[in-house]
């Protein structure tokens, strides 16, 4: 079964500072890994996603997430994080014979002015 | 560009009445998903769908809540009876499953109230 676990439901930073975002998953098989960005009332959106292919992805809005598998890691970065990037950003996993995706808790990242 | 559309996207109700939420999937997508989210459980897979067929419901209380696919621009969940701990926003998400799982796009929810 595969399974992530998001650590920290709250990560605040300043603005202009690294957004480090961490996640650790799960699984018996090599896995799919999503990063979902959520902002207030709206629904999830893809951020980027990991498909075997190369072990650092970009995504959308400067974001970036790399691979390590000797770790189980996915952690989620972003250089200079801005006040539009206050959100709950979700870790999420599944595997190439499933449809489903596996969301971890959530964190909320707030960012100070 | 394309969407995934949910309707409504607010509903107020008393307890023991019928809710039916609907959403419209990306067109050319052909799984659909069906999630509930809290502050208390986070985001829960309900059901989910491929080509109409339902694939898992097993997240779902089947005494009160079902899920269909009445054709393929259009996937329904029905609460009846609704109850106050179905509060909650409801999101589907429609895929294209192409060698790996789908990429779930989201639609903006239903905020379910059950007073």
């Amino acid at each position: 079964a595969q399974s992530v676990t998001q650590l920290g439901s709250h990560v605040s930073v300043s603005e202009g500072a690294l957004v480090l975002l961490r996640c650790n998953y799960s699984s018996s098989v090599p896995p799919y890994l999503f990063w979902y960005v959520q902002y207030p009332n709206q629904g999830l959106q893809l951020l980027l996603k990991y498909t075997s292919a190369a072990t650092l992805v970009k995504g959308i809005n400067d974001f970036e997430a790399e691979f390590k598998k000797s770790e189980t890691s996915f952690h989620l970065t972003k250089p200079s994080a801005h006040m539009s990037d206050a959100a709950v950003y979700f870790c999420a996993v599944s595997v190439s014979s499933a449809s489903k995706i596996i969301f971890g808790s959530g964190t909320r990242l707030s960012i100070r002015p | 560009d394309a969407r995934v559309t949910q309707t409504p996207r607010h509903k107020v109700t008393e307890m023991g009445q019928e809710v039916t939420m609907r959403c419209q999937p990306i067109l050319g997508h052909n799984t659909v998903f069906w999630y509930r989210q809290t502050m208390m459980q986070g985001l829960e897979l309900l059901a989910y769908f491929r080509n109409r067929a339902p694939l898992d419901d097993s997240g779902m209380p089947k005494d009160r809540f079902s899920a269909e696919m009445p054709d393929a621009t259009l996937a329904t969940l029905k609460i009846q009876p609704s109850e106050p701990r179905d509060s909650a926003v409801y999101f589907c998400a429609s895929g294209q499953r192409q060698g790996g799982p789908d990429t779930q796009y989201f639609g903006p929810g239903t905020r379910l109230t059950v007073l």
